[in-house]
């Protein structure tokens, strides 16, 4: 069974300190992983689409990688606005995507 | 911007009752998506659909059902609701192929009381 797990499950940073969010999967003949930003009470929000092990991408404070088994996604210099829950999402098979729980993100001021 | 639109942000039904979900996308995407969310579950998919009258189950597709009559209008359906469908539902629409990117809608939290 294809799983994803995300860690940690929370952080908590001040503004300014730099951190990284993991993304584990299982997901066999991985062909993208997505990243998702969640504010409470609304729908995930689309931040990157990763496709190959090595391939980056970046927005703002935020760079998403690949490797074959995992996906990170670094916060450099956070802001307050940038807590929120962040999602990733392996693609599996053609259409489904399989979404790991999230790490819930606080920045300090 | 795509814009994915839920008919109701807040929802309360009682058990027994069939409770429709609407939704509709703006950007005349192929696929759409049924989502809910609990905490702990994360998104499970419920259904989908890439294109009208055509539906496939996802993970937890017991007690629901789906229509899309029009390729921008995709319903959930609650055939006889129950206290462990109170949930968050989340809908989504895409350009069809796996690797476009699905966008959502800001949820319908659906109480079953």
């Amino acid at each position: 069974e294809d799983q994803v797990t995300q860690s940690p499950e929370a952080l908590r940073l001040q503004e300014g300190e730099s951190s990284s969010l993991n993304c584990s999967y299982t997901v066999s003949g991985l062909r993208g992983l997505f990243w998702y930003r969640q504010d409470p009470g609304k729908g995930p929000e689309f931040l990157f689409t990763l496709y190959s092990a090595g391939e980056e991408k970046e927005k703002e404070r935020l760079k998403a990688t690949l490797t074959k088994k995992e996906s990170f996604l670094h916060i450099t210099a956070p802001k307050p606005e940038d807590s929120a829950t962040y999602l990733c999402a392996p693609l599996e098979g053609a259409q489904k995507l399989v979404f790991g729980q999230g790490t819930r993100l606080t920045i300090n001021p | 911007d795509v814009k994915v639109t839920q008919s109701s942000r807040y929802l309360v039904k009682r058990t027994g009752e069939k409770v429709f979900l609407e939704c509709v996308q703006d950007m005349d995407h192929e696929n759409m998506f049924w989502y809910r969310q609990d905490p702990g579950l994360g998104l499970r998919l419920i259904y989908f659909s890439y294109d009208v009258k055509m539906k496939e189950k996802g993970d937890i597709p017991e007690g629901y059902s789906v229509s899309r009559e029009k390729k921008e209008r995709f319903s959930l359906i609650l055939e006889s609701a129950s206290t462990n469908q109170t949930s968050m539902y989340l809908c989504a629409s895409s350009f069809f192929g796996g690797n476009q990117p699905q966008h959502f809608g800001d949820g319908t939290r659906l109480s079953i009381l």
